[in-house]
């Protein structure tokens, strides 16, 4: 069974900095691209941004390029996304999300249960 | 970026009926790469249909989608109690990928 355990959310100020991780069982992790999605309160989902499975392809969603970084460690079948310079509009649950392709531009066919992340002084 | 709208924003139906949601794209969506999720309150969203018209391991086959270009709909022939929730599309041919803004299916 394919799990998905997103970690580090919590309370940060505006400016701030925080690193999610995502830890993974139950698949070939390596074989498979990743993603991070998000979601505003009360609002959809936004994706943010997405690794192939070897790392070597990242993509960003444009709210998001030269503030975060995703990253992946497939020798310990993690995920991760390092955030700066966080905004208020940065507040959201974050979801990891596998892909059903090695390639990024895939459909999410499994998700972790998400992560809370609030922005504000 | 492919900029996906949906709709109606809600759709309130009897558990029993049909329900028809459209999500159309700002340009042709290539190969059909377009997939359909629900979302109920408090849960991660889960994957119903990709490319189009496929549907993912496990999904009832009362979900089914269609169309092709700019022009895609999820049909649900006859609504389960557990079916009501928001239903979202996204695109996956290029990056960005993106979501549409969400269909609410609630209980009439």
């Amino acid at each position: 069974e394919v799990q998905l355990v997103e970690s580090g959310g919590g309370l940060v100020q505006p400016g701030g900095s925080l690193r999610l991780s995502c830890a993974s069982s139950g698949f070939t992790f390596g074989n498979y691209a990743m993603s991070w999605v998000r979601q505003a309160p009360e609002k959809g989902l936004q994706w943010v941004s997405g690794i192939s499975g070897s790392g070597g392809s990242i993509s960003y969603a444009d709210s998001v390029k030269g503030r975060f970084t995703i990253s992946r460690d497939n020798s310990k079948n993690s995920l991760y996304l390092e955030m700066n310079s966080l905004r208020a509009e940065d507040t959201a649950i974050y979801y990891c999300a596998k892909a059903t392709l090695y390639v990024v531009i895939s459909d999410l066919v499994n998700w972790g249960q998400g992560t809370q992340v609030t922005v504000s002084s | 970026e492919v900029v996906l709208t949906q709709s109606p924003g809600t759709l309130s139906l009897s558990p029993g009926e049909g329900a028809t949601l459209s999500c159309r794209a700002s340009q042709s969506v290539s190969s059909s790469y377009l997939a359909w999720y629900q979302q109920k309150p408090g849960q991660a969203p889960r994957l119903l249909i990709h490319a189009a018209s496929s549907r993912a391991a496990g999904i009832p086959d009362r979900f089914s989608g269609s169309g092709s270009g700019t022009d895609f709909t999820l049909t649900i022939s006859r609504l389960e109690p557990e079916d009501f929730a928001v239903y979202y599309c996204q695109h996956y041919g290029r990056s960005p990928l993106t979501f549409g803004g969400g269909t609410k299916v609630e209980i009439k």
